[in-house]
């Protein structure tokens, strides 16, 4: 059983260039959240998605930030004209219905030049 | 709004030290607890969870915790560390009800020392 996959790892954009980031989940797992470590700091909750549905994006920044978790394939994070305070490792958590703990992915860390 | 305080922000120890970090937060209702542990580099791992029951938890790598209610604390213990315990730990307590979002604390980075 697969863990949490994210892709890309690493990826760069230029300031004003969209970032977009991709999350698929365990095998099983319907709930996805979005997570951001700023450096030196902990990981901020951004948004928490079912399969069509955004539950709670209170996390998420009112401008340029979005994300979706279609019913068939990954759940996206996509950033519109990325600013350098962007840069940052977002990662994803997924699992099952019901109160159990999270599985995070590797993260993809953003650097915006 | 819940909040999760980890009063040491870098802790230094020597192999085969004792280690306790504290965890403290903020919700009064009931929580579900969590330590997870960053490797240098890496993504997070789960190191031990609480939900009911006995509040002295074993985890993995020979960590433990205890969840005492009445102070609202939710302290990793690891009675010998090793050079291969430096990491980042990061406290996470989830409330019982309504959705399922994690708060973390700030995280305490530990260096062991051989």
């Amino acid at each position: 059983n697969a863990g949490v996959m994210q892709n890309p790892r690493h990826l760069v954009r230029r300031r004003g260039q969209e970032a977009r980031l991709r999350c698929s989940p365990m095998k099983g797992h319907s709930h996805v959240y979005w997570y951001r470590q700023l450096p030196e700091e902990g990981l901020k909750f951004m948004v928490y998605l079912q399969k069509e549905n955004i539950i709670d994006e209170s996390g998420m920044p009112k401008e340029r930030f979005s994300a979706e978790f279609p019913k068939e394939g990954p759940s996206i994070l996509r950033i519109q004209q990325v600013v350098r305070g962007d840069s940052a490792a977002y990662f994803c958590a997924s699992s099952p219905d019901g109160p159990y703990g999270y599985t995070f992915g590797s993260g993809t860390r953003l650097t915006v030049v | 709004a819940q909040s999760v305080s980890q009063h040491n922000h870098h802790v230094i120890l020597s192999e085969a030290a004792s280690l306790e970090l504290g965890c403290n937060y903020s919700y009064g209702g009931t929580v579900n607890l969590f330590w997870y542990v960053q490797y240098p580099g890496q993504h997070l791992q789960l190191l031990l969870k609480y939900f009911s029951g006995d509040p002295l938890v074993k985890g993995i790598k020979g960590f433990e915790a205890e969840f005492i209610k009445s102070k609202f604390s939710f302290n990793l213990r690891k009675p010998s560390v090793q050079w291969s315990d430096t990491a980042e730990y990061f406290c996470a307590v989830r409330r019982n009800t309504g959705f399922q979002k994690l708060v973390f604390g700030t995280g305490t980075r530990l260096l062991v020392s051989p």
